[in-house]
């Protein structure tokens, strides 16, 4: 299968951590990545993880992967607002074609409270 | 560096008309771009994937002669959505592959997308 799967909605506080979550299901992605997309704009990459790692650490941001449990994670260490934005997490599958592709989960929207 | 353009930003067009997007790999060259749609407060959906000089590879339910994709140059792709109508409005985002970080991982790198409204 192909589902990504995340949570639509996420508040935090400014100033605290926000921790993002993922599932998937097919264990033979090679990378996962974390997107953010601000309002009417297209996708910025934040980060990405080989499947072979469990953690990867970039200033604010830490990734988590259990591959075991096909669960993702990303953590946003002293959340400002311009951190509000959608986070899309993605998983790189080969398609039925032999081409290399993103399957986008659902998205989760981060508002910051002040 | 890796930036990727698109043009226009935003188009409102008759229904019955035919409208051509345009993406820009601006500092690289860009083997392979796709093509993505998203609806509101969806997630984006792959429409196809384009090779420089080969024709484009369709996802399931894409119509490849409704939606044409020509990637002529290692830095453009174009998207002309022909007789377009009102279901056709959508939110449509370009993509890149060029390689990120010293692994040389080759990254999707994503357009600013075009908003497409079909009256």
């Amino acid at each position: 299968g192909e589902d990504v799967e995340q949570s639509l909605f996420l508040s935090v506080r400014e100033g605290d951590s926000s921790v993002i979550n993922c599932t998937y299901t097919d264990s033979s992605s090679t990378y996962l990545y974390w997107y953010k997309q601000e309002p009417g704009a297209g996708l910025q990459l934040l980060t990405y993880i080989f499947s072979n790692m469990d953690m990867k650490q970039d200033q604010r941001l830490t990734v988590l992967l259990n591959k075991k449990d096909k669960h993702l994670s990303l953590r946003i260490a002293d959340t400002q607002t311009g951190d509000s934005a959608i986070y899309f997490c993605a998983e790189t599958l080969i398609s039925n074609f032999g081409n290399e592709k993103l399957t986008f989960g659902t998205g989760t929207r981060l508002t910051i409270i002040p | 560096g890796a930036v990727v353009s698109q043009h226009p930003s935003r188009v409102i067009c008759k229904s019955g008309t035919s409208v051509k997007i345009e993406c820009r790999s601006l500092d690289f060259q860009a083997t392979t771009m796709f093509w993505y749609r998203q609806f509101p407060k969806q997630s984006l959906m792959l429409m196809a994937t384009s090779n420089e000089g080969s024709k484009a590879t369709y996802e399931q339910g894409v119509e490849k002669d409704k939606f044409l994709i020509n990637h002529a140059s290692l830095t453009l792709s174009t998207l002309t959505v022909t007789s377009a109508h009102p279901e056709d409005s959508s939110f449509y985002i370009c993509s890149a592959t060029g390689t990120s970080g010293g692994a040389g991982l080759e990254t999707q790198y994503f357009g600013p997308g075009t908003r497409l409204l079909v009256l």
